[in-house]
């Protein structure tokens, strides 16, 4: 298994402003999953985020909303940009236990709420 | 495409009565099976897996067998706990990971 932080574990935060949130792993991985929560929703994935290269982001998101960053094997970063109050969500980063898709341990998860 | 369908809540129980939720998926190939759950305030923590047709998943209590000609992977407690009061997810793992909306449980004292 893997441990996962988040920083910071929640914000409130005025629309227009931007907030980068941090994810650290305790051992080195390759995929790295930002995920997006909304208010009594289920997940969805935001971005797939590999060491060295571009993420993948899902369809509905894009870089200049969302960049990340992943300078490294143990650590990325999400940004929320230009924030507005639907983007009040718990967001969330996740590691692939090794495999495709065979499993996923997540972070504690950061709370955003855009005022 | 590949997507998972999962009973809504919320469902309320009371201290040791039996817990089913119902989960059931559409895939290509052979799926990995996975119900994850959230405490308030905290983050999805992996509750069990199955990786094959036929194959039970269990932990603290909780089963769910990957059942293929059903297409299903419904979770089963014999006897809730005030301490399982949680978000329940169904999931789906096959080339990317689907999630189901989620099911709360509160269980009652």
């Amino acid at each position: 298994s893997a441990v996962i932080s988040q920083k910071p574990s929640r914000d409130i935060c005025q629309r227009g402003t931007s907030l980068t949130i941090q994810c650290q792993v305790d051992s080195q991985v390759t995929m790295m999953f930002w995920y997006r929560q909304q208010p009594g929703q289920s997940l969805t994935l935001i971005a797939t985020a590999n060491q060295g290269s571009e993420a993948t982001y899902e369809s509905g998101f894009v870089i200049d909303k969302f960049p990340i960053s992943r300078p490294n094997l143990t650590f990325s970063t999400l940004t929320v940009s230009n924030m507005s109050p639907e983007d009040s969500s718990i967001y969330l980063c996740s590691v692939e236990s090794g495999g495709s898709f065979t499993e996923q341990y997540f972070g504690p998860g950061t709370r955003l709420t855009v005022t | 495409g590949n997507s998972v369908t999962q009973m809504e809540g919320p469902v309320t129980l009371s201290e040791e009565a039996f817990l089913t939720i119902n989960c059931t998926y559409t895939a290509t190939g052979y799926p990995s099976l996975f119900w994850y759950v959230q405490y308030p305030g905290e983050g999805l923590q992996l509750l069990l897996k199955a990786t094959k047709a036929d194959d039970k998943g269990s932990n603290k209590g909780f089963e769910a067998t990957y059942r293929k000609e059903t297409t299903s992977f419904h979770l089963e407690k014999g006897s809730v706990q005030v301490s399982d009061s949680a978000v329940y997810f169904c999931a789906l793992g096959n080339n990317d990971m689907r999630f189901g909306a989620g099911t709360r449980l509160t269980v009652k004292p």
